[in-house]
This record gives C-alpha cells, structure tokens and sequence, in this order.
C-alpha cells in the first residue's frame, strides 16, 4: 500500500535560515504530491502540490521537487520567517481512476525563532 | 472562497454522552472525511463518505458513526463517549474520485470527554 515518511520534529530555526524538511514516499502507479500546512488552532490547508515527475511546486516562498527516482518530495524554503513555525504535512494520492483517500506523513513541526 | 465549517472549535462532554459534531461544506463536494489527530500519531481516518448516504469505515471507526444525508453536511457521531476519544477532530472535503484535488479542511473541533 502507499505510504508518507516524514522526518521527526521539530525542526529549529533561528529567522532567515534555511528550511528543508524531507519527505519520501511508497506508492504503486503514479501518485500526485502534497504539501499541506497546519497554523496553531487552525485547520490543514494546501501549501503546494506536484502532479508528474520533475514538477516542482511552489507557493509563499516555499518549493518542493517531485523526484520519482528517489521518491522524494522534500520541502525546502530559502529564508523563514517566524510565521512559518506551524505543523507541515507531506501527503500523496493515486491517480485518476484510484483511490481518492490521500496517505499522510505524520507531520513535521517547525519553530522558527527570531 | 471554499468553505469547510465545523459547528464547534470547542467541545467538553462527560463519559457516556452522545456527541455529534457537524461539518457543512460549500463546494458540492462529493468526498467528505472525518480524522482525528493526536500528538505524535499525525491524522487518522475515522471514516469517509464519497457519496449522499455513503459511507465507509476508515482506519480507526471504532467507538463512532457517521451520517451524510445531504451532500454538503457529514456528522460524526460518538455514541457513548470516552475518555480516550479526547482529541481534534478534523473535517475534510475533496471533488471527484482520483483527479489530483486537494483536500478542504475546516478548522477543527477540540473535544475534551471529561
């Protein structure tokens, strides 16, 4: 079945310093990718997605890279800032004609200090 | 702009109560969902609806039930609450079946089973 591994957390950052936060996955076919962000006392809401091979998405600053040859879809950021500290969620679904349940990673916390 | 609303950011109730907690979405979306999320244990899927008056178990619908009787509105029912149902509770909604759409998120209930 498909799967998200996500690195542990939290993940530390003084303001300005550079984010990666690593996200690798199993699935069978050809899964489209998801980066979800979660605000304290608020709901998920979708930061970014890619749907192919070599597609990177992008959004606030944030990018990932769909990698089919290493399964990964790490998110990166150049320069945080204290509004990013939130919970971010790497999460994939099948393609068209699969199931339409997405698998989440377990979530990756992220302080960014000032 | 999408919408997903939970009819309570805050919920305290004692052991053996009834709960229902409501989700109305205005998308005309036909997939709905259900997880909770604990520290350390990410979302997990209680149950999900892809249809009015469809429904089908997630990983965890033990202790809970569900009821779509129309499209926009899924409820999640705690028949006899318990202490360890104490959680976020999160609702979901997505267009289609496989199509790449991300997943709509309303911002969450607290519950505390006292």
């Amino acid at each position: 079945g498909n799967s998200v591994t996500q690195m542990e957390g939290p993940v530390t950052l003084s303001e300005e310093a550079f984010l990666t936060i690593n996200c690798t996955y199993t699935a069978t076919g050809y899964p489209s990718l998801f980066w979800y962000v979660q605000y304290p006392g608020e709901g998920l809401q979708l930061l970014l997605k890619a749907t192919k091979a070599d597609d990177k998405g992008s959004n606030k600053g944030f990018e990932a890279t769909y990698r089919k040859e290493t399964t990964s879809f790490h998110l990166e950021k150049g320069s945080v800032q204290v509004s990013d500290s939130a919970v971010y969620f790497c999460a994939l679904s099948d393609p068209p004609g699969g199931s339409y349940i997405p698998t989440f990673g377990r979530g990756t916390s992220l302080i960014v200090h000032p | 702009d999408v919408k997903v609303t939970q009819s309570s950011r805050y919920l305290v109730k004692r052991t053996g109560e009834k709960v229902f907690l409501e989700c109305v979405q205005d998308m005309d979306h036909e997939n709905m969902f259900w997880y909770r999320q604990d520290p350390g244990l990410g979302l997990r899927l209680i149950y999900f609806s892809y249809d009015v008056k469809m429904k089908e178990k997630g990983d965890i619908p033990e202790g809970y039930s569900v009821s779509r009787e129309k499209k926009e509105r899924f409820s999640l029912i705690l028949e006899s609450a318990s202490t360890n149902q104490t959680s976020m509770y999160l609702c979901a909604s997505s267009s289609g079946q496989g199509d790449n759409s991300p997943l709509h998120f309303g911002n969450g209930t607290r519950l505390t089973v006292t």
